[in-house]
C-alpha cells in the first residue's frame, strides 16, 4: 500500500527555523517525485515545489523560490520542507504529495502537517 | 503565468447533476487533472488525464476537456460528495510548473 506520512504539527516563533518530513512507503521512492503543496487558512491549493529524490533534482514555484528548502534522503525514503526563518505568514496546512512526471497528476497525498507561526 | 479559473461555488440538490468548470487558455491542449478535498482531510484524486477514473472512485465522476474550459461532472450526487474540487495542470511554458484553479465548494442543498 502506497503511504505518505508527514510529520506531526508544529508551533514555532516567528524567526524560527523548521524542517518538516514526508516519509513515503510502498513503492520505489526514488522512482517518483514528490511535491509540497501550501493551504492557508480558508484558502486553496499552492504548488510550492518538487523533487526527484533519485537524484534529487529539485524545482520551485517562482512564488516561493528563496523562502524554502526542499531536499530528500533516498536512504530513508523521506522528503522534507525546511524553513530558516519562519514568518506568521507561512501559517499554514501543508501536503506532500507524489507524482510520475510532468504532466502526471497527484495520485497520493499525505495527511499534511500543520504549521503555526505566532509570537 | 498560466491561470485556471474555477467558479468559487456551485449547488446542486440530491440525485441531480453537477458541473463543474475550470477554464484556462486553450486548456483543451493540457491534461487537467481533478481533486476533490473534504474538511480536514487531504486532497484526493478523482479524475487525472481529462477523464480517467481512479480505482475507487464512483463511475458518478467524469471529466472532459475541450477548448478553453474543462469540467468535471458528478452525476447522481450524493450528501458525501460536498467538498472542494480543484483542477490542476503543468504548465508546458514553464518546466514542471503546476498550477491549481481557485477550488470550487460543491453544496449538496
Amino acid at each position: 500500500e502506497v503511504q505518505l506520512v508527514q510529520s506531526g504539527a508544529e508551533v514555532k516563533k516567528p524567526g524560527e527555523s523548521l524542517k518538516i518530513s514526508c516519509k513515503g512507503s510502498g513503492y520505489s521512492f526514488t522512482s517518483y517525485w514528490i511535491g509540497w503543496v501550501r493551504q492557508m487558512p480558508g484558502k486553496g491549493l499552492e504548488w510550492m515545489g518538487i523533487i526527484y529524490p533519485g537524484d534529487s533534482d529539485t524545482r520551485y514555484s517562482p512564488s516561493f523560490q528563496g523562502q524554502v528548502t526542499i531536499s530528500a534522503d533516498k536512504s530513508i525514503s523521506t522528503a522534507y520542507l525546511q524553513w530558516s526563518s519562519l514568518k506568521a505568514s507561512d501559517t499554514a496546512m501543508y501536503y506532500c504529495a507524489r507524482y510520475l512526471g510532468v504532466g502526471a497528476a497527484f495520485d497520493y497525498w499525505g495527511q499534511g502537517t500543520l504549521v503555526t507561526v505566532s509570537s | 503565468s498560466y491561470v485556471l479559473t474555477q467558479p468559487p461555488s456551485v449547488s446542486v440538490a440530491p440525485g441531480k447533476t453537477a458541473r463543474i468548470t475550470c477554464g484556462g487558455n486553450n486548456i483543451g491542449s493540457k491534461s487537467v487533472h481533478w481533486y476533490q478535498q473534504k474538511p480536514g482531510q487531504a486532497p484526493v484524486l478523482v479524475i487525472y488525464y481529462d477523464s480517467d477514473r481512479p480505482s475507487g472512485i464512483p463511475e458518478r465522476f467524469s471529466g472532459s476537456n475541450s477548448g478553453n474550459t474543462a469540467t468535471l461532472t458528478i452525476s447522481r450526487v450524493e450528501a458525501g460528495d460536498e467538498a472542494d474540487y480543484y483542477c490542476q495542470v503543468w504548465d508546458s511554458s514553464s518546466d514542471h510548473n503546476c498550477v491549481f484553479g481557485g477550488g470550487t465548494k460543491l453544496t449538496v442543498l
